[in-house]
């Protein structure tokens, strides 16, 4: 089974410019998750979907930042314009829901292998 | 509000050592716990998860406990190898909620 594909893997590009990040969750699953980690930070959520519907992006560092999940099986995390301090591995997870038909909770996130991105 | 605080890193053991990474909690509610680990140029995959008070979790021979009188969830495994060379997150998850929250990490690595 495919995992969630995240595309570039790897992106270096210069400030001012546009980047685009892209996500193809697991199949079947209906939550997206957009994650960013750096040495100093840790790992941070950015925002979240379900269904398709944005329900969190209070992570969201600044307008710079826009994320889209026009449907189930893509997302998009956009930059722009890029700055050096975005520079970081951002990552890409999905879940089939929290919770099971019994109640108990999952917790489980499949995660991407994340796409570095420098900016230079 | 909800945090999770792991030891700090990085980790440095021998094969065949003893591990703990501590993990302790904050929450409102009532969380079900997790480690996620991650492997050098991977992305994060669930190890183990407890989900109620005394509850342990096990996976490849780790272990951890859910301490509700003392707010922790510690990682431990036995006897550990080159290959449990990896970063290891603690997170909770409260009940209906939609997000994990994550620790800061633990970087671990064992030499032969």
């Amino acid at each position: 089974d495919a995992g969630v594909i995240q595309s570039p893997r790897h992106e270096v590009t210069e400030m001012g410019q546009e980047v685009t990040l892209r996500c193809k969750p697991i199949s079947g699953h209906n939550s997206l998750f957009w994650y960013r980690q750096t040495m100093m930070r840790g790992l941070e959520l950015l925002i979240y979907f379900n269904n398709n519907v944005p329900i969190d992006d209070s992570g969201m560092p600044e307008d710079r930042f826009s994320a889209k999940m026009p449907n189930a099986s893509f997302s998009t995390l956009k930059i722009q314009p890029s700055e050096p301090r975005d520079s970081a591995v951002y990552f890409c997870a999905s879940s089939p829901g929290w919770f099971t038909l019994a109640g108990e909770n999952t917790g489980e996130l499949f995660f991407g292998e994340g796409s570095r991105l420098t900016v230079l | 509000g909800d945090s999770v605080t792991q030891m700090e890193g990085p980790v440095t053991l021998s094969e065949e050592a003893f591990l703990t990474i501590n993990c302790t909690y904050t929450a409102t509610g009532y969380p079900s716990l997790f480690w996620y680990v991650q492997y050098p140029g991977e992305g994060l995959q669930l190890l183990l998860k407890a989900t109620k008070a005394d509850d342990k979790g096990s996976n490849k021979g780790f272990e951890a406990t859910y301490r509700k009188e003392t707010t922790s969830f510690h990682l431990e495994k036995g006897s550990v190898q080159v290959s449990d060379s990896a970063v290891y997150f603690c997170a909770l998850l409260i009940q209906g909620a939609q997000k994990l929250v994550f620790g800061q990490g633990t970087r671990l690595t064992i030499n032969p």
